[in-house]
C-alpha cells in the first residue's frame, strides 16, 4: 500500500530565507505532483514530475524527483509573504488512477 | 470555459439523509475523481473514473457511490449521511494519457455538515 509522508508539517519562515519541503513515498511510482492550497480555497497544480531526475522551476519554487530514493523536494528560494499557503505532494500509485496525497505542509512566511 | 464546477457550495444534512454532490467539467477530460479533505489528513481519494462508464474505488469509498454516464459529469452520492462524513469535498479532472494522470484541475469544493 502506497504511503506518502511530508515533512515538516508546519513551517514558519522569515522573508528572504531558503527552505525545503520533503515528500517521501513508500512504493515505486512513475510520477509525482505538487499542489498549493490557500486558506479556504481549492487546490492549484504547481508541478508534475514525470521521471527520475526531473526538475521543474516556477518563480521562487523548484521541485525535483529522485525515484530511486522515493523522494521529492520542493525548494523555496528567498521566501516572500505571498508564498504562505499549504503545499501538498501527491503520488500516482501506478494502478491506473489512484493519487495518494501527503498530509500537507503549512507554510507561513513572516516579514 | 468554466473548468470544474461543483454544486452545492455548502450543505447541511441530518444523519440518515441522502444527497448527491454534483461535479461537471467542460475540458473533455477522461479522468475525474472525488476527494475529501479533513484537518490534518490531507486529501483522501473516495472514487475515481478513467472514462465514461468506468469507475473504481479510492482509499475511502465506504458510504459513497458514483457513476459516470457522460464524460462531463461525475456525481457523488451519499447513501445515508453520517457525522463522520462532515468534510470538504473536492472534485478534480485531468487528461489521462496511457493511464497516467496529467495536471489535475480542482473544483471549488463543497462543504458538508452532517448533524
Amino acid at each position: 500500500e502506497l504511503k506518502v509522508e511530508q515533512n515538516p508539517l508546519f513551517l514558519s519562515m522569515q522573508e528572504g530565507k531558503n527552505y525545503t519541503i520533503y515528500c517521501n513515498y513508500s512504493t515505486t511510482s512513475d510520477r509525482l505532483y505538487w499542489y498549493r492550497q490557500d486558506p479556504g480555497k481549492s487546490l492549484e497544480s504547481l508541478f508534475v514530475l514525470l521521471s527520475n531526475g526531473a526538475v521543474k522551476q516556477e518563480g521562487r519554487l523548484m521541485a525535483s524527483l529522485d525515484t530511486k530514493a522515493r523522494l521529492s523536494t520542493l525548494h523555496i528560494t528567498a521566501a516572500v509573504h505571498d508564498l504562505s499557503a499549504t503545499y501538498f505532494c501527491a503520488v500516482d500509485d501506478n494502478q491506473g488512477g489512484k493519487l495518494i496525497f501527503g498530509q500537507g505542509t503549512e507554510l507561513s512566511v513572516k516579514p | 470555459n468554466a473548468g470544474v464546477t461543483q454544486t452545492p457550495k455548502f450543505q447541511v444534512l441530518k444523519t440518515g439523509q441522502s444527497m448527491t454532490l454534483q461535479c461537471a467539467q467542460d475540458m473533455n477530460h477522461e479522468y475525474m475523481s472525488w476527494y475529501r479533505q479533513d484537518p490534518g489528513m490531507g486529501l483522501r481519494l473516495i472514487h475515481y473514473s478513467v472514462g465514461a462508464g468506468i469507475t473504481d474505488q479510492g482509499e475511502v469509498p465506504n458510504g459513497y457511490n458514483v457513476s459516470r454516464s457522460t464524460t462531463e459529469d461525475f456525481p457523488l452520492r451519499l447513501l445515508s449521511a453520517a457525522p463522520s462524513q462532515t468534510s470538504v469535498y473536492f472534485c478534480a479532472s485531468s487528461y489521462s494519457f496511457t493511464g497516467l494522470i496529467e495536471t489535475q484541475y480542482f473544483g471549488p469544493g463543497t462543504r458538508l455538515l452532517v448533524l
